[in-house]
């Protein structure tokens, strides 16, 4: 598609249920990213999807978080047993790929799909 | 321990005026620097860029300049205009390491008051 797509844009949970985000990346692109940015915070990154290779997962922030990749396109991030501190808003961002010049860098969003877990 | 650190949580400019948006890093590893804007209940949208190679970048109203003895980058904006409120937020990269995308400062809100 021409942006990157997210799935839900508002997601209200209860506490304990499980949830699942969806991301459709840029056409073509092979880095896929989720972040999340809860209220007064910066962008935390949680894991990274390069092409075919193993994901980096070093930013999830439990084993509670996981995320797939199918077919190198869209990903869906899951969280399970939701807490209430899992509340924020979870973007999504594709880039074109390392080793493909300065634009490898530039990673384009999503709007997010903002998680309230009451 | 926050690698890219933006001081200012918010910054208020009057329209006309320019718009001096600050940040830092501590990782020396960092070679590449890019500022995003993002506008409430949208994504974040890519900005300007800058490479460790490069002290200045210029693009129409927007410049970033990068002072890597101090580790330190701006963004300024002139003039400033009213659509120009939004957060912006700057982000780093070690380009050489790959896997870990951008490190996102917190941001700074920018007002543009007429």
């Amino acid at each position: 598609g021409a942006g990157v797509s997210q799935s839900p844009s508002n997601k209200v949970t209860e506490k304990g249920k499980d949830v699942e985000l969806r991301c459709d990346p840029i056409s073509g692109h092979t880095a896929l990213y989720w972040y999340r940015q809860s209220l007064g915070q910066g962008l935390e990154f949680l894991i990274y999807f390069q092409g075919n290779s193993a994901p980096d997962k070093s930013g999830l922030p439990s084993d509670r978080f996981s995320a797939e990749r199918t077919g190198g396109s869209v990903s869906t991030l899951t969280i399970q047993r939701t807490q209430q501190e899992d509340s924020a808003v979870y973007l999504c961002a594709s880039s074109p790929g390392l080793g493909q010049s300065s634009g490898a860098n530039v990673l384009t969003f999503g709007a997010g799909s903002r998680l309230t877990v009451l | 321990d926050q690698q890219v650190k933006q001081n200012s949580p918010s910054l208020s400019v009057q329209e006309g005026r320019i718009s001096i948006l600050n940040c830092d890093y501590t990782n020396s590893m960092f070679d590449y620097f890019l500022w995003y804007k993002k506008y409430p209940a949208e994504g974040p949208t890519f900005l300007i860029s800058i490479s460790s190679i490069k002290d200045k970048n210029e693009d129409g109203r927007f410049t970033v300049f990068l002072n890597k003895s101090a580790k330190h980058l701006s963004l300024h904006i002139v003039p400033s205009q009213p659509g120009d409120s939004a957060v912006y937020f700057c982000a780093a990269k070690n380009s050489g390491g790959g896997a870990d995308g951008l490190t996102f400062g917190k941001g700074t809100h920018l007002i543009i008051q007429p």
